[in-house]
């Protein structure tokens, strides 16, 4: 079977630095990647690991740990329009992918 | 504008009545998928296609088709829509260098009674 695990709900304030975790257990993996959802719209493409270690995209970074199945994703000087939900998703094969069940993500003033 | 689309964006259906979800994306990009999405199980991946004729299934395929007979147009197909089907369905696409970076329409929200 296929699972990634992430927590539910995060809640931090403005300007805090907050990390999303995501564990992972599959029958294959390609690479970690990260999504951004808010209410009511389209997941948008955040980061990707391939290898370990870690990504920085502007105030996103990832980092992945295959030896361990983990990855996470950090978020740094957060605002309010980060209040989403975040979703983490394996590469399996071809262009197969497994999404977690997400993380929602309040930012309080 | 680069953007993938869906059509319809919302619809209620009957048990047993075919119907159509049609995606398309205006990148070129090799790589198509249908998600469905519902409430605590994030997305689900229903099929893909990496290809022009090119189609293999996802993790829920069952009760679902697609076809891919031009590169732009990915439609997904609900032959006997049973009440388990009601969902948010998104399409994505992504190019072959990238293909992580999905790019995800603007979803498709469909209700069988």
């Amino acid at each position: 079977g296929q699972s990634l695990e992430q927590p539910s709900e995060v809640t931090a304030v403005e300007g805090a630095i907050v990390q999303i975790n995501c564990t992972y257990q599959t029958s294959g993996f390609y690479g970690l990647s990260w999504y951004q959802q808010h209410d009511g719209g389209a997941p948008t493409f955040l980061s990707y690991n391939a290898l370990d270690g870690l990504e920085e995209t502007g105030r996103f970074s990832s980092f992945l740990s295959r030896s361990d199945s983990y990855g996470y994703l950090l978020l740094q000087e957060l605002q309010m329009k980060d209040s989403a939900s975040y979703f983490c998703a394996v590469k399996v094969n071809g262009q197969n992918f497994v999404f977690g069940p997400g993380t929602r993500l309040s930012v309080l003033p | 504008e680069a953007q993938v689309t869906q059509n319809p964006r919302y619809l209620i259906t009957v048990t047993g009545k075919k119907l159509t979800v049609t995606c398309s994306q205006n990148m070129n990009h090799e790589y198509m998928s249908w998600y469905r999405q519902d409430p605590g199980l994030g997305l689900r991946q229903i099929y893909y296609s990496m290809n022009v004729e090119v189609t293999d299934k996802g993790d829920v395929p069952e009760g679902y088709k697609v076809s891919r007979k031009e590169k732009r147009n990915f439609p997904l197909i609900l032959e006997s829509p049973s009440p388990n089907q009601t969902s948010l369905y998104f399409c994505a696409s992504s190019n072959g260098g990238s293909p992580y970076e999905q790019y995800f329409g603007p979803g498709t929200r469909l209700t069988v009674t």
